[in-house]
């Protein structure tokens, strides 16, 4: 099956405006991750979904983001008001129960934000 | 933090060299990951060593982990101009990864 899809790849947007970026994970891959990534960086960790649910949006950087992921599959990072310093990639990536496989997670391609 | 440290932060090597990249961390593990980075994208994963492990092989990659010294390290064997990327090792504890800022490998053919 195919791996871990999301969209869009680019984005450029203007400061202040709304967007929203979608993961589709692996099927079967109860856990979905959304990482943020700026030029040169590690991942910074933004928000844990298990099944439908969120125990851990510790990463967000502030009320301007949320999440949600509908049906255990598809998940949307919406970012409201967005500014110049939102500009990164933001990474999805699924796996299994980390109870199983020890969590070996499997990365989409990234959406490159750019905020003007 | 729980993250890794990677050091060096870039290497550049010849084409048939082999590539050494060190990761330190500071907490207990469950495991500790190395993933590979082309072009600022989706990372790949390469390797999983778990806490009980102390080295571990996958085709050219080499894993070593030393819970007392809390550090790891990958050896590239037999490098190829494919390898040029950024490594970054993940520490995993429960359902997180915690990754640090990785080491750029620049492959010169």
């Amino acid at each position: 099956g195919a791996g871990v899809s999301q969209s869009p790849s680019n984005k450029v947007t203007e400061k202040g405006k709304d967007v929203e970026l979608r993961c589709d994970p692996i099927s079967g891959h109860t856990a979905l991750y959304w990482y943020r990534q700026s030029l040169g960086q590690g991942l910074e960790f933004l928000i844990y979904f298990q099944g439908n649910s969120a125990p851990d949006k510790s990463g967000l950087p502030s009320d301007r983001f949320s999440a949600e992921r509908t049906g255990g599959s598809v998940s949307t990072l919406t970012i409201q008001r967005t500014q110049q310093e939102d500009s990164a990639v933001y990474l999805c990536a699924s796996s299994f129960s980390h109870l199983i496989t020890g969590n070996e997670q499997f990365f989409g391609p990234g959406t490159r934000l750019t905020v003007l | 933090s729980q993250q890794g440290e990677e050091d060096p932060q870039a290497l550049s090597i010849q084409e048939g060299e082999n590539a050494t990249m060190n990761c330190s961390y500071k907490t207990s593990i469950n495991n500790l990951q190395w993933y590979r980075q082309n072009s600022g994208r989706g990372l790949v994963h390469l390797i999983l060593i778990r806490s009980n492990e102390r080295e571990k092989h996958s085709g050219r990659l080499r894993v070593t982990l030393d819970t007392s010294k809390k550090s790891s390290s990958l050896l590239i064997t037999a490098s190829r101009a494919a390898d040029t990327a950024s490594y970054f090792c993940a520490i995993s504890n429960d359902y997180k990864l915690s990754f640090g800022a990785g080491t750029t490998v620049t492959v010169r053919a």
